[in-house]
């Protein structure tokens, strides 16, 4: 079945340094991969999303492009500031445009920047 | 635009009481999920809605049911409660931008 795979944390970082956090995934169809971000006591927050193979997601400085060839999905961004501190999941769904479906999640991974 | 609105955000029921969560999506939104979140299993699919009808179930038992009213509102019940079902309850609503959660409902169960 679908599922996803991402690296575990926690990952801590001083400000400005350069962040990745790999996702990779495994599905039978085309799916849509997703970037959601969830702050202490919060619910979850897209963060950015690409439908398509060679898709590139952006937002607010983060990045992550569609690889179909290596089945990855990986989450980078260039300089992170202490507001980074998040979890971060990794998501794919099954659904298709204004069809239905399921999101399969990462476990999620930690990061803390430090100032 | 209003977000997605969770009721209640928490909540303390003892093993054995059954529990109901609310969620209303965002205005315009047919589609409702919803997704256990635990530090063990981390976050699970539950039930998907559309137009009162559920789309699709995961793979929880019996005792965890929903359903969706004609204005999209939608409500999830847990019955006969278990120390293991404490957890934070997310609802999502879904167009074609993509899913947005609500804040969810912290269930503690004692």
């Amino acid at each position: 079945g679908d599922s996803v795979t991402q690296m575990e944390g926690p990952v801590t970082l001083s400000e400005e340094a350069f962040l990745t956090i790999n996702c990779t995934y495994t599905a039978t169809g085309y799916p849509s991969l997703f970037w959601y971000v969830q702050y202490p006591g919060e619910g979850l927050q897209l963060l950015l999303k690409a439908t398509k193979a060679d898709d590139k997601g952006s937002n607010k400085g983060f990045e992550a492009t569609y690889r179909k060839e290596t089945t990855s999905f990986h989450l980078e961004k260039g300089s992170v500031q202490v507001s980074d501190s998040a979890v971060y999941f990794c998501a794919l769904s099954d659904g298709r445009g204004s069809t239905l479906g399921r999101l399969y999640f990462g476990r999620g991974t930690q990061l803390t920047v430090w100032p | 635009k209003a977000g997605v609105t969770q009721t209640p955000r928490y909540l303390i029921k003892t093993r054995g009481q059954q529990v109901t969560l609310s969620c209303s999506p965002i205005s315009g939104h047919r589609s409702v999920s919803w997704y256990q979140q635990t530090p063990g299993q981390g976050l699970q699919f539950l039930f998907e809605y559309f137009s009162e009808t559920q789309r699709n179930k995961g793979n929880f038992p019996g005792r965890f049911s929903g359903r969706q009213f004609s204005n999209s509102r939608s409500e999830m019940n847990v019955s006969t409660l278990e120390l293991g079902d404490s957890a934070l309850y997310l609802c999502a609503s879904y167009l074609q931008s993509g899913y947005t959660f609500g804040s969810g409902t912290r269930l503690t169960v004692v």
